[in-house]
């Protein structure tokens, strides 16, 4: 069946620009979560939604970051005034429920360059 | 805080066994994952540990150990393909996935 998909794949943005960074998480899971990745280090967790719940924004680094989840699928991860620093794979994961053993589930990820 | 320490790089050679060590230090523990992850891809899952004792999968073991905080991955008859970034991840207390840096593993021929 269709893994997690991302979009766009890569995106190269202004200092200073907004952008929109797409998950189609698998179908039927009611877990997805939202990772960052620097070139060389491990997964920074940036939030994390479960069903109908309010989402975990506790990783979110500034408030120029934000992410909602229509319908429970589609998830978008908006950074606004973008910076350099911003600059990273971005990783969305999704899986069956929260709990216990069920693994995440990754896309391929998007690439962000902030020049 | 929160903390998982895994070596940074290891290396070895094609046909050997590798073991890479995870230590964690978390809010209460709800089971202990371990992803490859090839450069520029994904992190894929490998296994998943919860009870003490060792889970065997083909050529890779995990093992845990909750008291002593501790984990490792064992990688058999290594292949030139495992060479690959391997992340520890803990869920805590809130059933919140807490990663580690990754381990690269180089493999030699």
């Amino acid at each position: 069946g269709a893994g997690v998909s991302q979009s766009p794949s890569n995106k190269v943005t202004e200092k200073g620009k907004d952008v929109e960074l797409r998950c189609d998480p698998i179908s039927g899971h009611t877990a997805l979560y939202w990772y960052r990745q620097s070139l060389g280090q491990g997964l920074e967790f940036l939030i994390y939604f479960q069903g109908n719940s309010a989402p975990d924004k506790s990783g979110l680094p500034s408030d120029r970051f934000s992410a909602e989840r229509t319908g429970g699928s589609v998830s978008t991860l908006t950074i606004q005034r973008t910076q350099q620093e911003d600059s990273a794979v971005y990783l969305c994961a999704s899986s069956q429920t929260d709990d216990s053993s069920y693994e995440q589930y990754f896309g391929p990820g998007t690439r962000l360059t902030v020049t | 805080g929160q903390n998982i320490d895994q070596p940074t790089e290891m290396t070895a050679t094609e046909g050997a066994i590798v073991q890479i060590n995870c230590t964690y230090q978390t809010s209460g523990f709800n089971g202990l994952f371990w992803y490859q992850q090839h450069a520029g891809e994904a992190p894929t899952f490998l296994s998943y540990n919860v009870l003490d004792g060792l889970e065997e999968k083909g050529r890779f073991s995990s093992f845990l150990s909750r008291s002593k905080g501790y984990s490792y991955l064992l990688l058999k008859e290594l292949q030139m393909k495992d060479s690959a970034s391997y992340l520890c991840a803990v869920k805590d207390s809130n059933y919140q996935l807490i990663w580690g840096a990754g381990t690269k593993l180089i493999i030699k021929p």
